[in-house]
């Protein structure tokens, strides 16, 4: 499955398949990018994270892509799990831009058995 | 074993009662953040503290308000909430050794569900 992120904050799948969560960024200058996975009731959860100088990194399970050209930014999960349910929050830094992050509207996801 | 630990997990007040919420970490990490986060959104930053600088978002009421007694320690006090307050409170730290470094990996505890009654 696949979200187009701001547009479609909810994402439906079926277990074991891979989904494809997408998030346009905001600064075009932005150095450094963060996905997080926030659980109902938790705090937010580091997943993975990406320089600007790096168009794809791959963690266990996921892979974050960045295509710095229409500043835009997905998360891919392989073989998506009943505990990858979650709201998937990426965010943007820029270096001198006083040590934030600015946090994207989040992707529900939803994994159906 | 939590890293940043927030006490308490859910605290009710009432309309107009001053309330204080605490953040404790063990990272040993330099800048700590406060938070707000309101269902179904991403989290907002309120202020965050760079060692002992203290930095305040533009759009922060004056009605929020932080202290960090220590590098393991911080709070968010709340003077007057109103009902408009109720939220989720997160609480992050991060290690930033050089202004300039890309890179800010920041590491949130559990929050605190906030009720205002």
């Amino acid at each position: 499955g696949e979200s187009v992120g701001l547009h479609l904050p909810t994402l439906s799948v079926q277990e074991g398949d891979n989904s494809i969560i997408n998030c346009a960024y905001s600064n075009s200058a932005s150095d450094y990018f963060i996905w997080y996975k926030q659980e109902s009731g938790k705090g937010p959860q580091f997943i993975i994270d990406i320089r600007s100088n790096m168009d794809k990194r791959q963690g266990q399970r996921v892979t974050v892509l960045l295509n710095k050209t229409v500043k835009h930014l997905s998360l891919q999960i392989a073989a998506t799990q009943p505990g990858d349910s979650a709201v998937y929050f990426c965010a943007e830094f820029l270096t001198g831009g006083g040590n934030k992050l600015t946090f994207g509207t989040g992707t529900q996801l939803k994994v159906e058995l | 074993d939590a890293m940043v630990i927030q006490n308490p997990r859910y605290q009710v007040t009432q309309f107009g009662k001053p309330v204080t919420l605490s953040c404790s970490q063990t990272l040993n990490h330099n800048v700590m953040y406060w938070y707000q986060q309101k269902s179904s959104q991403a989290p907002k930053l309120l202020f965050h503290y760079y060692d002992k600088d203290f930095n305040n978002e533009a759009d922060t009421p004056d009605n929020f308000q932080s202290r960090r007694p220590n590098t393991s320690f911080c709070f968010l006090d709340i003077r007057s909430p109103g009902l408009g307050d109720a939220a989720m409170y997160l609480c992050a730290t991060s290690r930033v050794r050089d202004r300039t470094l890309a890179k800010n990996i920041q590491y949130f505890g559990a929050g605190t569900r906030l009720s205002v009654l």
